[in-house]
C-alpha cells in the first residue's frame, strides 16, 4: 500500500472547521483514499472514502486534487465529541491488506 | 449478528501460557483482518484473510503468533507462549471483499485487551 503521512496531532475549537491533510506521493491507478476515525478504547470507525476530486457524507468532506497525491479530510463545525484519531489509508483494500499510519490525534477544545 | 463480535472482551494471562481469541465477522464478509494496538499507539497489522486465498500473514510479529479462519467465518488468533510484550489490544476487522470501493470499508470488533502478567 502507498505510504501516508499526516500531521500528529492538531488542535481546534468548538465550532471550528477542521482540515487533516494526508500525502500519498506514491498512490497507485486503483488506490482509493479512506480515513478512519477512532475514540479512545474503541476500533476504528470508517468515515469517508473516495478516488477523485470531492465526496462528501453527512460526517465529513473530502477533497482530493487532480494529481492524487493528497487529500483533505474536512469536519464542519468540530465539537468535543471529534476528539480522536484520525487515519488516512490508501490502497485497494479489496485485495489487500489495510495499512494504517500513525493517525492524527486530533483534540478540540470548548 | 449486526457487527463485528470478538470475545474474551478482556483477558488476563501469565506469561508462558497460551491464548487464543476469536473473531465473528459480518456474515458475508470475505475479508477478515487482525491488528494489534499497544496503548497511545497505531494500529499495527497482524494477518488478512480473504475467501479462499492464502492469508497474508507478513505483519505476525514472531512464531508464537498464528491464525485460522474456519469455513471462512470465524477466525481465532492464537498466541502461544506469551509474553509481556504481547500485552496489547487485538482488533479484527471484516470487510466485503474484492471488488468496488464499496467493498474497502472495513467494521471493526470492539477488541479484546490482553494482559500479560
Amino acid at each position: 500500500l502507498a505510504k501516508t503521512t499526516q500531521p500528529i496531532s492538531m488542535d481546534s475549537y468548538e465550532g471550528q472547521e477542521v482540515n487533516i491533510t494526508c500525502s500519498h506521493n506514491n498512490i497507485a491507478t486503483n488506490d482509493y483514499i479512506t480515513w478512519y476515525q477512532q475514540f479512545p478504547s474503541q476500533g476504528p470507525r470508517f468515515i469517508i472514502q473516495g478516488y477523485k476530486t470531492k465526496v462528501t457524507n453527512e460526517v465529513a468532506s473530502l477533497f482530493i486534487p487532480a494529481d492524487r497525491k493528497s487529500s483533505t479530510l474536512s469536519l464542519p463545525r468540530v465539537s468535543l465529541s471529534d476528539t480522536a484519531v484520525y487515519y488516512c489509508l490508501v490502497g485497494d483494500t479489496g485485495r489487500r491488506a489495510l495499512t494504517f499510519g500513525s493517525g492524527t490525534r486530533l483534540q478540540v477544545q470548548p | 449478528g449486526a457487527g463485528v463480535s470478538q470475545s474474551p472482551s478482556n483477558k488476563v494471562t501469565e506469561k508462558g501460557k497460551d491464548v487464543e481469541l476469536r473473531c465473528d465477522p459480518i456474515s458475508g464478509h470475505t475479508a477478515l483482518y487482525w491488528y494489534r494496538q499497544s496503548l497511545g499507539q497505531g494500529l499495527e497489522f497482524l494477518i488478512y484473510f480473504q475467501g479462499n486465498s492464502a492469508p497474508d500473514k507478513s505483519g505476525l510479529p514472531s512464531d508464537r503468533f498464528s491464525a485460522e479462519r474456519t469455513g471462512g467465518s470465524v477466525s481465532t488468533l492464537t498466541i502461544q507462549r506469551t509474553q509481556q510484550e504481547d500485552s496489547a489490544v487485538y482488533l479484527c476487522a471484516s470487510s466485503l471483499g474484492p471488488g468496488g470501493p464499496t467493498n474497502t470499508e472495513a467494521f471493526f470488533g470492539q477488541g479484546t485487551r490482553l494482559t500479560v502478567v
